[in-house]
């Protein structure tokens, strides 16, 4: 099956500070989607991106379907940023659901 | 519009029992996954479903666990004979067609004790 890559692993930043995610992927996708994962654990959409930029405030995520890769870029980092974030794609038909990256875990200190 | 509903959202059952998890999709969503999230890792798909049918359980072990969407009512995950190792988040997920954008529950955490 399809092979889904995140780094880095961790990610420890100051507020303020601008970070900038990878999310690769071994095969053609149908659909890529990034989430954060709060500490309550509770998973946020972020983007649902196949390819293309996106924008939502602080955040933006570009997909490069053709390279196989998707950046998620988060400026002015705040303390309510930390958690895990999650790549996920859906391959082929999609019925065997997204597969989901191991994540990074990103923690902003004040 | 409320989105993706789980209950409950904490459950603890000990060895043997059994476990039943609910998923109400988000309205007018027909598609339905569940997943497993074993802790400090990412999710895992188990099945995906439609109403009435289950389309691919490829990730769901072969014993003990069964999933159904009927025609009324929630999405149901039933595990049966608990084991310690079952305990982790599960969570659900529905999309209004099949590799579309996908919305997720706020997961059941199941300890088995």
């Amino acid at each position: 099956g399809i092979q889904v890559e995140q780094s880095p692993p961790d990610l420890i930043l100051q507020e303020g500070a601008n970070s900038t995610l990878r999310c690769n992927f071994s095969d053609s996708v149908n659909n890529l989607q990034w989430f954060h994962q709060n500490p309550w654990g509770q998973l946020i959409n972020l983007f649902y991106i196949p390819s293309g930029t996106k924008q939502n405030g602080r955040l933006s995520a570009t997909t490069v379907a053709t390279e196989r890769y998707s950046l998620l870029y988060i400026s002015s980092s705040q303390t309510t940023d930390s958690g895990v974030y999650f790549c996920a794609v859906y391959s082929g038909g999609g019925a065997d659901g997204l597969t989901f990256g191991k994540g990074t875990h990103l923690i902003i200190q004040p | 519009n409320a989105g993706v509903m789980q209950n409950p959202r904490h459950l603890v059952r000990r060895r043997g029992q059994e476990a039943r998890l609910r998923c109400s999709p988000m309205k007018g969503h027909s598609h339905v996954y569940w997943y497993r999230q074993l802790p400090e890792e990412g999710l895992k798909f188990m099945v995906y479903l439609q109403k009435e049918n289950i389309i691919d359980e490829s990730g769901m072990p072969k014993e003990r666990f069964s999933a159904e969407f009927p025609k009324e009512g929630p999405s149901i995950l039933r595990i049966q004979q608990v084991v310690r190792g079952d305990s982790a988040a599960y969570f659900c997920a529905s999309s209004l067609y099949v590799s579309t954008e996908a919305f997720f529950g706020q997961g059941t955490r199941l300890t088995v004790v």
